[in-house]
Parts: C-alpha cells; structure tokens; sequence
C-alpha cells in the first residue's frame, strides 16, 4: 500500500540552483497535480497532467517545468531558483478527471531557497 | 472564476465543544465540494465530499451539508477532540472533467483539553 511518494521530504539549495522534486504513485492513477502551500494562500495548482505526456499549467507555473514520460512518475523542477519558490509542495493524483473524484495527496516537499 | 472562501483562523476550542468553520464558493454550473484535513507535517487527506445539492457529507463525526442557496458547505461536529487539531481545507471541482480542484486559504482549528 504504497500510495503516493514524494522525495526528498526537505531540500535547502541556493538561488539560481536547478532542484528537482519527485512524485511516485502506485495505483496508476491517469491525473496527477503540483501544488505549492503557502500561508495565507491555501494550495495552489503549479501543473497537472491528464495522462502520460499530457501537462497543463495550473495557477501559478512561471519558474516551474514538468515532465511526465511514465503514468506514476510526475518529477517537478525549479530550472533556476528563487527565494519566492521557497514553500511547501505537494503532489497529488485522481484515478480520472471526473468531478466526484477526491485527489490523493504525498506527504509534502518542504524547499527552502537561501 | 471558481473560488472558495473560508473563515479566517486560526479557531480555538475546548474538548467538546461544538465546530462549524464556514465555507462559501463562487462556481458557475454545479460543482462537487469537499473538505480535506491536514494533520501536523502530513498531507492533505480527504474528510468528506457531497457532489449535489442538499447532499450531506459526513466522517469520522464531521458533517457539512451542499447549499446551493446559499452556496456553502460549513463543515461542524458536535463534540470535537484534542485529536482534531489540524487545517481544514474546503475545496471544490467545477464542471468538466478537469480534474482540477480550487482551495481555499485553509482554517487552523486547535483544540484545548
């Protein structure tokens, strides 16, 4: 019952460093989410992906790239960090797209950008 | 667009008392709604959904009812305990299958034995 995977649970790099935050899970869900949580600000959606090979951005993606090359894979990376991206990010997945569905949410990354 | 509003915390409560943090949405069509918990150093875990109109959801003693009227989803339990300390998120899909879902800010509730 592995569920969903995030790694590491805690980073500290440097601006202008590439990080990159891992997302795993293991019931082949087709949807998979990037959220970052902030104080004050709830979660909100970086990108997500319908299906291997599909991505969309959500909210707020300018700094972030993602990939999706494998159904249980959703890696998520900070091409150049800043202090702004210093937060709290969480993955999640939903079998489908469909609108009764909950999302299934990773323990969390915390980053720390210095 | 879509959005969602929820009380301002953080809450503090006495073992027993009663909770109702509220929630309100703006969504065009009918959304589904839910509340999700989030304990200390974990993520989110779904609480309880409701997908129409006057559909009550309900977990682990938690209750909270769609009105569409009012479009609120206020979530209460009538007794809570120390163990309920966490964030509580409101949350809803808009229509289509996006699978995307809009949060709101979040309500710390912290309970006091």
């Amino acid at each position: 019952d592995a569920g969903i995977t995030q790694s590491p649970r805690y980073k500290i790099t440097e601006t202008g460093r590439q990080v990159t935050l891992m997302c795993h899970q293991t019931w082949s869900h087709s949807y998979m989410f990037w959220y970052r949580q902030d104080l004050g600000h709830g979660l909100r959606l970086i990108y997500y992906s319908a299906a291997a090979d599909i991505t969309d951005k959500g909210e707020v993606p300018d700094g972030y790239v993602v990939s999706r090359s494998k159904t249980e894979n959703f890696p998520l990376t900070l091409e150049s960090a800043t202090r702004s991206q210093t937060s709290v990010y969480f993955c999640a997945s939903s079998a489908q797209g469909l609108s009764n569905q909950p999302q299934h949410f990773g323990d969390g990354t915390r980053l720390s950008i210095l | 667009g879509d959005s969602v509003t929820q009380m301002e915390g953080p809450v503090t409560l006495s073992e027993e008392a009663f909770l109702t943090i509220n929630c309100t949405y703006t969504a065009t069509g009918y959304p589904s709604l839910f509340w999700y918990v989030q304990y200390p150093g974990e993520g989110l875990q779904l609480l309880l959904k409701a997908t129409k109109a006057d559909d009550k959801g309900s977990n682990k003693g938690f209750e909270a009812t769609y009105r569409k009227e009012t479009t609120s989803f206020h979530l209460e339990k009538g007794s809570v305990q120390v163990s309920d300390s966490a964030v509580y998120f409101c949350a809803l899909h808009g229509s289509g299958n996006t699978g995307k879902l809009i949060f709101g800010q979040g309500t710390t509730l912290q309970v006091k034995p």
